[in-house]
């Protein structure tokens, strides 16, 4: 199975900053990765699929990037219902795979 | 408006089998492959099973194959996931969610999820 290595595994960060997540897979994936984003109590939605198509509905404050087996995941000035986990998902080999998420909290 | 609600849920002892059932509502449901991923708790989320649109094929992760099964009835628009010979390690969450393959076997992401139904496996 491929791996899908999130870091950091938690971060706080202030309103009005800049995030980044990072996703690292075990092997190439080719950009076919989908980001998720959990609230607390919640469960996932999407947020961003194929490495950097955003979802319909989701705040362009988000993006993502990357290729081969390093991707990223970019919130542009956090607001207050960003604090989740995020997680990674690879869907280029069997069986599809996530990352173990990242929890993001306020300063 | 997309909506999947999951029942069934619930405790039940080693062993035992458990169903649980997928109402969806909102969207064409023949027309979508769908699929259970769990997230055990305070642990991440892990892809259990997907159907076809059609109930044709079906795809498991290997810790489920043969106890598990996915089904689906398209005059309902409801997704099934009958769980046999449960195992304390299946304890979980289990979402139902819309899976938009980019091909087979169940290689593509979710992108639309239901609110989760816990199944706790204990004696």
């Amino acid at each position: 199975d491929i791996q899908m290595t999130q870091s950091p595994a938690s971060l706080s960060a202030s309103l009005g900053e800049t995030v980044t997540i990072e996703c690292r897979a075990s092997e190439d994936i080719y950009s076919n990765l989908a980001w998720y984003q959990q609230k607390p109590g919640n469960s996932p939605q999407l947020l961003i699929y194929d490495a950097n198509s955003l979802a319909d509905g989701v705040p362009s404050r988000f993006s993502g990037s990357g290729s081969g087996t390093q991707y990223s995941l970019k919130i542009n000035s956090l607001q207050s219902e960003d604090v989740a986990s995020y997680f990674c998902q690879q869907y280029n080999n069997y069986p599809p795979t996530f990352g173990a998420g990242t929890k993001l909290e306020l300063k | 408006e997309v909506q999947l609600v999951e029942s069934g849920g619930g405790l039940v002892q080693p062993g035992r089998s458990m169903k649980l059932s997928c109402a969806a509502s909102g969207f064409t449901f023949n027309n979508y492959d769908m699929a259970w991923v769990c997230q055990a708790p305070k642990k991440g989320l892990e892809w259990v099973a997907t159907i076809s649109y059609d109930g044709s094929s079906t795809y498991y992760r290997d810790s489920v194959k043969g106890r598990f099964t996915i089904s689906r009835d398209n005059a309902k628009s409801t997704l099934y996931l009958q769980m046999d010979s449960l195992r304390s390690e299946d304890t979980a969450t289990y979402y139902c969610a819309r899976h938009l393959l980019l091909q087979w076997p169940a290689l593509g992401y979710f992108d639309y999820w239901g609110q989760g139904v816990m199944v706790t496996v204990s004696s």
